[in-house]
């Protein structure tokens, strides 16, 4: 099982909603990480997760809080964002070995509106 | 500032010829290389690697080239089919973290029948 699923495929929400995205893998990945990709621009980093804690924060707002409750599951919890948020979000994970990660793999994203 | 650049926004390739990407890259600390294949609607699928150590790495179709003097690789796509129409983004990491890949700005491969 190579795959990496996300839920919802399309979300919108209101500035002052608060909803959840969701990422799960199967293949045993001890390193996870969440980009943003907005139109015709390449996925840009947000989060890494390796072993289940927060490695790596780009500079991330505080409206996006990550969550990795076990070594699965990876959330993206969403509140009170702005329009300029809209965005695809994609989920990644991948093999480590020590500080050797290799190629990752990704889920297909949520298309996040901000109305 | 772009560290993965790809200069190429769009290529057009008969069917059964080489695709030829380019990828140039800034950051002298890169030592990995990827690169990466997209259809609409659907996430990155990883195609193939090279680490600096190497000069090429090849897999059935898809052939990566690395210059380092030149900070510059390539991608061979041969022969070349229509369902190998995507974007093809190239990406980059280093040892400082390679958890932190750098993605170009993807080049749009339309191959025709």
């Amino acid at each position: 099982d190579t795959e990496v699923t996300q839920t919802p495929k399309h979300l919108v929400m209101g500035m002052t909603n608060k909803k959840s995205l969701k990422c799960e893998q199967h293949m045993g990945h001890r390193a996870m990480y969440w980009y943003k990709q907005k139109a015709k621009k390449p996925p840009e980093l947000m989060f890494v997760y390796s072993y289940e804690k927060l490695s790596i924060n780009e500079s991330v707002p505080s409206r996006f809080s990550p969550e990795c409750p076990n070594s699965s599951l990876l959330n993206l919890h969403l509140h009170a964002l702005q329009p300029e948020d809209s965005a695809l979000y994609l989920c990644a994970s991948s093999h480590r070995s020590g500080v050797v990660v290799f190629e990752q793999y990704f889920g297909p994203g949520t298309r996040l509106t901000v109305t | 500032d772009q560290q993965v650049k790809q200069n190429s926004p769009s290529l057009s390739v008969q069917e059964g010829r080489i695709s030829i990407l380019n990828c140039d890259y800034t950051n002298s600390m890169f030592d990995y290389f990827l690169w990466y294949k997209k259809y609409p609607a659907e996430g990155p699928t990883f195609l193939i690697s090279i680490s600096s150590i190497k000069d090429k790495n090849e897999d059935g179709r898809f052939t990566v080239f690395l210059n380092k003097s030149a900070k510059h690789l390539s991608l061979h796509i041969v022969p070349s089919q229509p369902g190998d129409s995507a974007v093809y983004f190239c990406a980059a990491s280093s040892k400082t973290s390679y958890d932190k890949v750098i993605f170009g700005p993807g080049t749009s491969l339309s191959v025709i029948p």
